[in-house]
């Protein structure tokens, strides 16, 4: 099982640009969340996806979108990068009515805004 | 809203002692709680999570929390460190159940030989 997979693992962009992250949930998971962990914080939560729609939200911006497609796979978007959008992103997936909460992380996109 | 407060932001142990890691968390009903880790460049990984069964909660790598509801805490315990146990740990807190989890600022263990 290859788990949570993110790609790109690394990435450098300057201000005002765009940006796009990747996430393959867990096989057999329907649900993804997105995370931004700035440097020496814990993550915080940006959105969720379950059947293609969004259904929570966190405290970011509208510059912050994201897209679930029809094999659970996610994209996250980032307009008009600022420097403070500089973070590790992760990805975690998980079954919607398995219990528990429990969320099977990625290994992040390390994003750098110049 | 939920938040959860990690007392401690650098814990330093010598090889085979007891490892302790405090948290916290705001609430007025009992969460569900959890403790991840995070190794350098390496997403999180669960250690153990309470979901209202016992109050003691075991999980992987011989790391244990208890649950105290008089005190609102959820501390991590370990009796014994060993070198692979130097990494980032993560108290976290699903107040209502949806997967949606608000994160403590984080505990770096070092441990010394």
């Amino acid at each position: 099982d290859a788990g949570v997979t993110q790609s790109p693992t690394h990435l450098i962009k300057t201000r005002g640009q765009q940006v796009t992250l990747r996430c393959s949930p867990k096989s057999g998971h329907d649900t993804v969340s997105w995370y931004q962990q700035a440097l020496g914080q814990g993550p915080q939560f940006i959105f969720q996806y379950y059947e293609e729609e969004e259904r929570q939200r966190g405290n970011f911006p509208d510059r912050f979108s994201g897209h679930q497609f029809p094999n659970y796979s996610s994209e996250l978007n980032v307009n008009a990068l600022l420097l403070g959008d500089s973070a590790l992103y992760l990805c975690a997936s998980s079954q919607q009515g398995f219990g528990a909460n429990v969320l099977t992380f990625g290994a992040g996109s390390r994003l750098t805004v110049l | 809203a939920q938040s959860v407060t990690q007392l401690g932001s650098h814990v330093s142990v010598s090889e085979g002692a007891l490892v302790l890691l405090r948290c916290n968390y705001s609430s007025s009903v009992p969460p569900y709680l959890f403790w991840y880790v995070q190794y350098p460049n390496q997403g999180l990984q669960l250690l153990l999570k309470y979901t209202s069964a016992a109050t003691l909660v075991k999980g992987i790598n011989g790391f244990e929390a208890e649950f105290k509801k008089s005190e609102t805490s959820f501390h991590l315990t370990k009796p014994s460190a060993h070198m692979s146990d130097a990494a980032e740990y993560f108290c976290a807190v699903d107040p209502s159940n949806d997967y949606k989890l608000s994160f403590g600022a984080g505990t770096t263990v070092t441990v010394r030989a």
